[in-house]
C-alpha cells in the first residue's frame, strides 16, 4: 500500500496570508490526524479526523481548522499566519478497527515558513 | 493529561554495539498505548515499535526491543547491532483513548562508524 501522501513539501507564505495543506492518507484509514513540530515545542496535536467530522481538537488557536472529504482526504487551513506558525506540519492516518487500530502512520510533512 | 519525558536529548553508540533510550510517562488511562517513532533527517516519522498497556511481554522487532515496567511508567528502547541508519531523532509517545498522541522531547541519536 502506499504510504501517507501529503501536499505541498515546501511552502513560503508571508505574514497575514492564508494556506492550505493536504493530506491523503494510507488507503482504508478513515482517521486522520494533524500535528504541529517546532524546534521550540517539539510536537504538538493540532486535531483528529474521523468520517468527515472533528473528533479531537488540540490547544491551538481558531486560526487552525481542518476538514475531512468522504474519501478520507483531509485539508488544514491556517488563516492570518504569523512567524510564529513556521513548522513541520504532519498528518497521520491510522485503520479503524483491528489490530493495529491504535497505530498512527506519518507522512513526510509540509514544511511551512512565514516571512 | 498525559506527559512523556525524554531525559537524554543527545546520545552516541558505536556501529555494531547496544544503546539504550530512557523515557517515562505519567497518564490516568486506564488503557493506553506506548510507542517509538524515529525521525532521520529526511523528517519522514517512522514507526519503530510499539507495546500494549496491558500487555506484560516486552515487544520487540528484530534489532529494536522495549523494556517495559508498567509500574514504574518507563518505557526504554534498546537499539541492538546499531547501523549507520539508525542514526536519528527518537521519539517516544503514548496515546489515550482520544487517541491522540503525546509525544516526548526526543533524543538524537548518532551512531558513529
Amino acid at each position: 500500500k502506499a504510504g501517507v501522501t501529503q501536499t505541498p513539501r515546501y511552502l513560503i507564505k508571508t505574514r497575514g496570508q492564508q494556506v492550505t495543506l493536504s493530506c491523503s492518507p494510507i488507503s482504508g484509514h478513515r482517521s486522520v490526524s494533524w500535528y504541529q513540530q517546532t524546534p521550540g515545542q517539539g510536537l504538538q496535536f493540532l486535531f483528529e479526523y474521523f468520517s468527515e467530522t472533528q473528533r479531537n481538537k488540540g490547544n491551538f488557536p481558531g486560526r487552525f481548522s481542518g476538514r475531512q472529504f468522504s474519501n478520507s482526504r483531509s485539508e488544514m487551513n491556517v488563516s492570518t499566519l504569523e512567524l510564529g506558525d513556521s513548522a513541520l506540519y504532519l498528518c497521520a492516518s491510522k485503520p479503524v478497527g483491528g489490530q493495529l487500530s491504535d497505530t498512527q502512520y506519518f507522512g513526510p510533512g509540509t514544511r511551512l515558513t512565514v516571512l | 493529561a498525559q506527559t512523556v519525558t525524554q531525559s537524554q536529548p543527545e546520545m552516541s553508540v558505536q556501529e555494531a554495539e547496544t544503546v539504550t533510550l530512557s523515557c517515562t510517562y505519567d497518564t490516568s488511562e486506564s488503557n493506553y498505548y506506548l510507542f517509538w517513532y524515529k525521525q532521520p533527517p529526511s523528517r519522514q516519522m517512522i514507526l519503530v515499535i510499539r507495546q500494549e498497556a496491558y500487555k506484560q511481554q516486552n515487544a520487540t522487532e528484530n534489532r529494536f526491543s522495549v523494556n517495559f515496567q508498567k509500574a514504574a511508567k518507563s518505557f526504554s528502547l534498546k537499539i541492538s547491532d546499531s547501523q549507520l541508519g539508525d542514526t536519528a531523532m527518537y521519539f517516544c509517545a503514548s496515546n489515550n483513548a482520544g487517541n491522540m498522541l503525546t509525544f516526548g522531547g526526543g533524543t538524537r541519536l548518532m551512531v558513529k562508524p
